[in-house]
């Protein structure tokens, strides 16, 4: 089973700074890779899908980067309504299954 | 516009059985399958499994497998989460997500496009 490791737990940044979100894979993924942002009371919203491609309607400045085993969600200009949890996810073809990281919390100082 | 509508919170003591649902509408019910993802008070998002409303086709997460069982009417769009005996673990807010397939460039991937509203779950005697 695929592990996903998100760091850090807790980011705290200020706004208009960079906020850079890390997720590791326990062994080699496709880029079969999303990124969901999730804000209280709310259902997760996707923002990135194969590894670095926004989501209908997401601002440019979020992106996504990353390859194998190593992953990075950077939110640039970083905005009030950015405080939410972030989670990333990967995807396995066969069996299907789909794994999440442990989510980061990103704080706007 | 492309919806997923969850049933309302619900309040069962342990033992009792439990159905939730998640309607879809606004694109062909059939064509994409639905995800059931859980999220336990304060905690993360765990993957469930999934159903293929075409033809009721199933994978469980080894968690969940055994524990809950996932159907669909297609007649009405839309798919079920059930248990037979809750527990106390089971409390939790509980997802469902459509299996989309947007594409970046010329590569298509699965992803969860389209979430519902989420229900929220409550086992206490």
């Amino acid at each position: 089973e695929i592990v996903l490791t998100q760091s850090p737990v807790t980011l705290s940044v200020s706004p208009g700074e960079r906020a850079t979100l890390s997720c590791r894979a326990s062994q080699s993924v496709s880029d079969n890779f999303s990124w969901y942002q999730q804000k209280p009371g709310q259902a997760p919203r996707l923002l990135v899908f194969g590894a670095s491609t926004r989501a209908t309607g997401v601002p440019v400045r979020f992106s996504g980067s990353g390859s194998g085993t190593e992953f990075t969600l950077t939110i640039s200009n970083l905005q009030s309504e950015d405080s939410a949890l972030y989670y990333c996810q990967q995807h396995t073809n066969w069996p299907p299954s789909w794994t999440f990281g442990q989510g980061t919390k990103v704080e706007i100082k | 516009e492309v919806l997923l509508v969850q049933s309302g919170a619900e309040l069962k003591k342990p033992g009792e059985s439990l159905r939730l649902s998640c309607r879809g509408s606004g694109y062909t019910f059939t064509s994409h399958w639905i995800n059931w993802v859980r999220q336990l008070p304060g905690k993360g998002l765990e993957w469930m499994g999934r159903i293929d409303p075409r033809d009721s086709y199933t994978n469980y997460a080894p968690s969940f497998q055994g524990h809950v069982v996932f159907s669909v009417d297609k007649s009405i769009s839309t798919a079920y989460l059930q248990w037979s005996s809750l527990q106390a673990s089971d409390t939790a807010i509980y997802y469902c997500a459509r299996r989309g397939e947007p594409c970046g460039g010329q590569t298509c991937y699965y992803t969860f496009d389209y979430w519902g509203q989420g229900t929220v779950v409550t086992v206490s005697s």
